[in-house]
């Protein structure tokens, strides 16, 4: 199956502060998603991004297929930013999802 | 956006017993769903494809003969802990695919 791996593993930011963070994939991936998983555990779908650019707010998205990586931005974090970020991803005509390795992101005031 | 349900949120019980989770698409109907597997500070594992009307799918590891999957109807699918062991104990989640995936909130399973 797909490997995916995320960088940077933790990250501490000072509220306000911008972050990029990203998603490498050892194989094309089809429907490639952000999540943030918030301290209970919930995954929040952040975006559905296969191709290109996105944004809501504060967050955007650029997944570059052709090269096998995704980037998620956070401008001017909060605090309520803070928990851990994952991206996924299946392969082929496969549905089931594989997980990247996650980044904690802790937003300090 | 589509919303997939999880029953019950957490769980605490004796090691030997048995446990149900269940995961509901409330919104649409999903012939596939999937199960995961969470350990603290860890990333999700797929443990198993459940397939409205056939036997579920299982990845490499997972024991089906614990882990029992049924997918009752369009909107339903069960995942039973069997003789839960300490070791089961873990953060357990759904989801169900509308292209991108929807995943349930989570079952909390403390096995004592």
């Amino acid at each position: 199956g797909i490997q995916v791996e995320q960088s940077p593993p933790d990250l501490i930011l000072q509220e306000g502060a911008n972050s990029t963070l990203r998603c490498n994939f050892s194989d094309s991936v089809n429907n490639l998603q952000w999540f943030h998983q918030n301290p209970w555990g919930q995954l929040i779908n952040l975006f559905y991004i296969p191709s290109g650019t996105k944004q809501n707010g504060r967050l955007s998205a650029t997944t570059v297929a052709t090269e096998r990586y995704s980037l998620l931005y956070i401008s001017s974090s909060q605090t309520t930013d803070s928990g851990v970020y994952f991206c996924a991803g299946n392969s082929g005509g496969y549905q089931k999802v594989t997980f990247g390795t996650g980044t904690k992101l802790q937003v300090i005031p | 956006g589509a919303v997939v349900s999880q029953h019950p949120s957490w769980v605490i019980c004796k090691s030997g017993t048995s446990v149900k989770i269940e995961c509901r698409s409330l919104d649409f109907q999903a012939t596939t769903m999937f199960w995961y597997r969470q350990f603290p500070k860890q990333s999700l594992m797929l443990m198993a494809t459940s397939n409205e009307g056939s036997k579920a799918t299982y990845e490499q590891g997972v024991e089906k003969d614990k882990f029992l999957i049924n997918h009752a109807s369009l909107t339903l699918s069960t995942l039973t802990v069997t003789s839960a062991h300490p070791e089961d104990s873990s953060f357990y989640i759904c989801s169900a695919p509308q292209s991108e995936q929807y995943f349930g909130p989570g079952t909390r399973l403390t096995v004592t």
